[in-house]
């Protein structure tokens, strides 16, 4: 059975760092793309980018572009996205996404990962 | 970006109701390898989207055959034909040239 598992929910300060991970399994993770998607307290669903866990080829969205960092670890089936410096408005909640062909067919979501930024 | 605009925002339809949701993007979808990337999901109340329709029309594994998809170019159409409880939610349409965008989404609801 495919599954996405995601890192439970956080609470942090701004300009704190955070790494909330995905992992993966019931297939082969380095063969299938692995995207990331935020949906703000209320709001609609915005991509945020996609990376190829084979060979770590990553693509972001403009407007997530130097904002977070995605990366996968193979070895372990997981995928991370990460802030260096969290801000209020990045409270959101985040999901994993399987994408096999980088063409947007999410065919599996994980459960998603609420993280929370507040003083 | 593509923008992707649908229409309507929100939805109340009585159970056994036909329904339909309009989705246009602000450029053509149809990629030089002749498929057009447009995506449907929905949203269930307190849960992860899921995939309903693919590629315009084609429905994803164990998707009822009331939800059907229509489209070319920029207009796209997606169609419950007798709408029951659970297909309340939130509908969005993706399209799958990077960078993916979604629509706002369109929120259904029973009468």
């Amino acid at each position: 059975e495919v599954q996405l598992v995601q890192s439970g929910a956080e609470v942090k300060k701004p300009g704190e760092s955070l790494k909330i991970s995905c992992k993966g399994s019931g297939y082969s993770f380095t063969s299938y793309w692995i995207g990331w998607v935020r949906q703000m307290p209320g709001k609609g669903l915005e991509w945020m980018g996609i990376i190829y866990p084979g060979d770590s080829d990553t693509r972001y969205s403009p407007s997530f572009q130097g904002q977070v960092t995605i990366s996968a670890d193979k070895s372990i089936s997981t995928a991370y996205l990460q802030w260096s410096s969290l801000k209020a408005s990045d409270t959101a909640m985040y999901y994993c996404v399987r994408d096999p062909s980088d063409d947007g067919y999410c065919d599996y979501w994980g459960q998603g990962t609420l993280v929370t930024v507040s003083s | 970006d593509i923008v992707m605009t649908q229409t309507p925002l929100s939805l109340s339809v009585t159970p056994g109701q036909p329904a339909s949701i309009s989705c246009k993007s602000s450029q053509s979808l149809l990629h030089s390898d002749g498929k057009t990337y447009l995506y449907w999901y929905l949203q269930k109340p307190g849960q992860s989207p899921q995939l309903l329709i693919y590629e315009v029309s084609s429905r994803f594994s164990g998707v009822p055959d009331r939800f059907s998809g229509s489209g070319s170019g920029t207009d796209f159409t997606l169609k419950i034909s007798r709408v029951e409880a659970e297909d309340v939610g939130v509908y969005y349409c993706m399209q799958g040239i990077h960078p993916y965008t979604f629509g706002q989404g369109t929120k259904l609801e029973i009468k």
